[in-house]
């Protein structure tokens, strides 16, 4: 199974800041990784797919590279509504389909 | 619009089952696979279970053996049969659906499992 390794586990950060998280996966899934938002008591929402596509209704402020097997999703300038925990997933090798452990984004 | 709704959830003792049902509505249904994703609380998130739109299925290896996957085109819906509950089964349960990238676009709400005696 790949696994995949978010960094940091969290984050403090406030509004208007620039926020990055990575995720690395342990062996080459080219640019077959998603990013998703996660708010409490809700479903994971998709912001990034094959690493660098923005979901169609997902604000610009979100973005998404890849650079060898280290991916990174940043919020060029956090927004109150940001504060969540982000999840990457792999999407190059099934089954199974793997999510990094989340990165909670707090005040 | 699409939709992706849930049900079937509840409290369940070690070794019980339970189904559970996910309506979906605003697309083509058959021409989609979908995936079962869980969350125990407080934790992150893990793939259960897929079916493709052709009804191969697939498991993860903590449920293959007590979980099945299935899907009636004709309803618009997914189910997921869970036999022989665990404790570590206890997790919130989302259905979602596959896109042409391979990521999860669309969600249901989710619905409680709890096993427990």
């Amino acid at each position: 199974d790949i696994q995949m390794t978010q960094s940091p586990s969290s984050v403090s950060a406030s509004v208007g800041d620039r926020v990055t998280i990575t995720c690395r996966a342990s062996q080459d899934i080219g640019s077959w990784l998603a990013w998703y938002q996660q708010k409490p008591g809700k479903a994971p929402k998709l912001l990034i797919y094959v690493a660098s596509s923005l979901q169609s209704g997902v604000p610009s402020r979100f973005s998404g590279s890849r650079s060898g097997a280290d991916f990174t999703l940043t919020i060029s300038s956090l927004q109150p509504e940001d504060f969540a925990t982000y999840y990457c997933q792999q999407a190059n090798s099934f089954p199974p389909w793997t999510f990094g452990q989340g990165t909670k984004v707090e005040i | 619009e699409v939709q992706l709704v849930e049900s079937g959830g509840g409290l369940v003792k070690p070794g019980g089952s339970l189904r559970l049902s996910c309506a979906a509505s605003g697309f083509s249904f058959s021409g989609y696979d979908f995936n079962w994703v869980r969350q125990a609380p407080g934790k992150g998130l893990e793939w259960v279970s897929c079916i493709t739109g052709s009804s191969y299925l697939y498991y993860a290896d903590s449920v293959r053996g007590r979980f099945t996957i299935s899907r009636d085109n004709a309803k618009n819906s997914l189910y997921l049969q869970m036999n022989n509950l665990r404790a570590e089964d206890t997790a919130f349960y989302y259905c979602a659906r596959r896109d042409g990238y391979n990521a999860f676009d669309f969600w249901g709400q989710g619905t409680l499992v709890t096993v427990s005696s």
